[in-house]
């Protein structure tokens, strides 16, 4: 079975500092992660992907995320924070075994709080 | 494009009532997607259409039922509301979920509160 843990409920920050959200996972095959973030009243954006490759996926506005398949996590990633990437961000796995597909799981979700 | 538009925004029901949650996509996506968001839970798969005129049973199906229309809108059906459904609810689409590449995309979310 697969799952996906966020182990921070909120994580707090000054702008201008750098921001991690950090994200495990657990699958029996393939690893493929996602990361998606949820502005109030608002459905989740898309941010990033890791399906092969580099390990250090870019993404949109600003962000990154290295998968480290070693340690099983996925950490999200920005240089400098904005007051503005305030937000709930969700970490989601899916796997595959063979010829099938697992179902996309989702985290509980990291809120994030960028401070002035 | 819109992308994935979901009505209504805002729902109060009493217990016992049934609603209908309409989900539509305008990216010509064959997959279609409903999950219910509670705190500290992430999102739950309730029911999957992985293409037009199959549905499918996620995570927590219990009390809901679901109806592709056709290859653009899913909706999703509380035939006898509970204050255990009390959620947010989020559709989504993707393309093709046998892809490695596949990428879910959401709608606004309706909140709904039973009563």
């Amino acid at each position: 079975a697969q799952s996906v843990a966020q182990p921070e409920d909120q994580v707090n920050v000054a702008e201008g500092n750098p921001l991690t959200v950090k994200c495990t996972y657990s699958v029996s095959g393939n690893p493929y992660l996602f990361w998606y973030v949820q502005y109030p009243n608002r459905g989740l954006q898309f941010l990033l992907k890791y399906i092969t490759g580099d390990n250090l996926v870019k993404g949109s506005y600003g962000f990154e995320a290295e998968f480290n398949k070693s340690q099983t996590s996925f950490h999200l990633k920005k240089p400098s924070a904005l007051v503005s990437d305030s937000a709930l961000y969700f970490c989601a796995v899916r796997d595959r075994r063979g010829d099938s597909w697992g179902k996309l799981q989702f985290g509980a979700g990291t809120q994030v709080v960028v401070t002035p | 494009n819109a992308g994935v538009t979901q009505t209504p925004k805002f729902q109060v029901l009493k217990t016992g009532q049934s609603m209908t949650l309409q989900c539509a996509q305008d990216m010509n996506h064959n997959s279609m997607y409903w999950y219910r968001q509670d705190p500290g839970m992430g999102l739950r798969l309730i029911y999957y259409s992985a293409s037009e005129g199959t549905t499918d049973k996620g995570e927590v199906p219990n009390g809901y039922n679901v109806s592709r229309l056709n290859k653009r809108e899913f909706s999703l059906r509380l035939e006898s509301a509970a204050p255990s459904q009390t959620s947010v609810y989020f559709c989504a689409s993707s393309s093709n979920p046998t892809r490695s590449t596949d990428t879910q995309y959401f709608g606004p979310g309706t909140r709904l509160t039973v009563l």
